[in-house]
């Protein structure tokens, strides 16, 4: 079974430059998440998509976040415009139908952002 | 607000040794708990989890026990393994709100030692 997949791995832009990162789910899990991860921090939720639907954005700022997973499968996560304190790995995880009682929660790589 | 705590950010143990990684969560809503090992330039991977009718759940070398009233939960590697050395994340959810939200620790970096 492949597992998440995100592109790029890694990223260097410019501070107020835009950025989009890809994440391509488990195949069959209807959840995927978002997080931000900053050097020495735990992973912290940005967005959680059920099927194309947004379940939790509370902790994305969307002053210059964008996230959606049109089609209930690929997800794209956008900055616009980049600040210094955005610089972090970001991670896509999945996982199965909530309903199901599956919880855990599968991760990919993970993009690594530097903002100069 | 950190309503998951790991307290040591590192711990050095000698191969075959146990490690114990602790965790401290503040959110009495908090009904699953899942430890994540991550290795460097990859993602998290699950390891083991508890859910909150239990107070332990084993898998193999791992064990995980959660002590409820003192909102406290541990893994046990035992034996540790040189492989083992990673960064080991605690992570918590609250499940009876309906979602899936993962809280994570910072994370306490374990080195097994030859």
């Amino acid at each position: 079974e492949a597992g998440v997949a995100q592109s790029p791995r890694y990223k260097i832009i410019e501070k107020r430059q835009s950025v989009a990162f890809w994440c391509n789910p488990i195949s069959g899990h209807a959840t995927l998440y978002w997080y931000q991860q900053i050097l020495g921090q735990g992973p912290k939720l940005l967005i959680q998509f059920q099927n194309n639907g947004v379940v939790d954005d509370s902790q994305l700022p969307k002053d210059r976040f964008s996230a959606e997973r049109l089609k209930g499968v690929d997800s794209t996560l956008k900055i616009q415009p980049a600040k210094l304190e955005d610089s972090a790995v970001y991670l896509c995880a999945s996982s199965s139908t909530l309903s199901r009682g599956n919880y855990e929660q599968y991760f990919g790589p993970g993009t690594r952002l530097t903002v100069t | 607000d950190q309503q998951v705590k790991q307290n040591s950010p590192s711990l050095s143990v000698q191969e075959g040794r146990i490690s114990i990684l602790n965790c401290d969560y503040t959110n009495s809503m908090f009904d699953y708990f899942l430890w994540y090992k991550k290795y460097p330039a990859e993602g998290p991977t699950f390891l083991i989890s508890i859910s909150s009718i239990k107070d332990k759940n084993e898998d193999g070398r791992f064990t995980v026990f959660l002590n409820k009233s003192a909102k406290h939960l541990s893994l046990h590697i035992v034996p540790s393994q040189p492989g083992d050395s990673a960064v080991y994340f605690c992570a918590a959810s609250a499940r009876a709100g309906g979602g899936n939200k993962l809280t994570f620790g910072t994370g306490t970096q374990l080195k097994v030692e030859l």
